[in-house]
């Protein structure tokens, strides 16, 4: 049940934009999103419930497609800062007493000068 | 204020010793949870508590694994005679649960990096 993030790792240039997908074969109830730099811990981003709205701050979004059980993060005019693994957490549809934050393997992001 | 705090922050024991991990949340968050990270991996979600209760134990990886919480604060995650394979951070994290435990932002801690000679 683990989701699938894609791509796993990407470079780009200060200043471009960046779209990382994660995918599930469950239907989704919530996605999470995290940012995670090298030796550090998961800082929260975003999240997302079912009904496909999209949030967002700064030049971070994400939207949420309940039909095709995906989430997809949007980075736009990326900033240095930027840089980190990337984790998308998924819930499936809740069932008190068996809820779980089930995470992606991460997509790795590195932002150059 | 004060984000969540683990202790120890790095912890080396030899195989079969039993371990405990311990995890302070932020001061009146009642949802708390327990992951694993493996090197260059993604989070193993181990167990999450609302209040001092686990509903589901089913992450833990075996039954040398446990986890308990009082007072609605504290919790460790203890492991028993532990394994190699067991070696990995584990993280703790923490949230308001207003209604459902998963629609909160998490709040990790650092993390105890575990290595088991």
């Amino acid at each position: 049940q683990q989701p699938v993030q894609s791509p796993q790792a990407v470079i780009l240039r200060e200043g471009e934009d960046a779209v990382i997908n994660c995918s599930s074969s469950k239907a989704l109830y919530s996605v999470h999103w995290y940012r995670q730099k090298h030796g550090e811990a998961p800082v929260f981003l975003m999240i997302l419930l079912k009904g496909g709205e999209q949030k967002g701050h700064e030049k971070i979004s994400a939207s949420f497609n309940e039909k095709k059980q995906q989430s997809s993060l949007y980075l736009t005019a990326s900033q240095l800062s930027y840089s980190g693994t990337y984790f998308c957490g998924t819930e499936i549809t809740p069932n008190f007493g068996n809820e779980k934050l089930t995470f992606g393997t991460g997509t790795r992001l590195t932002i150059i000068p | 204020g004060a984000g969540v705090s683990q202790s120890p922050s790095n912890k080396v024991t030899e195989k079969g010793k039993d371990v405990e991990l311990r995890c302070d949340p932020i001061s009146g968050h009642t949802a708390l949870y327990w992951y694993r990270q493996s090197l260059g991996q993604g989070l193993e979600f181990l167990i999450y508590f609302q209040g001092n209760s686990a509903p589901d134990k089913s992450g833990l990886p075996s039954d040398r694994f446990s986890a308990e919480r009082t007072g609605g604060s504290v919790s460790t995650l203890t492991i028993q005679r532990t394994q190699q394979e067991d070696s990995a951070v584990y993280l703790c994290a923490s949230s308001l649960a207003i209604g459902h435990s998963f629609d909160q932002p998490q709040h990790f801690g650092d993390g105890t990096r575990l290595s088991i000679l």
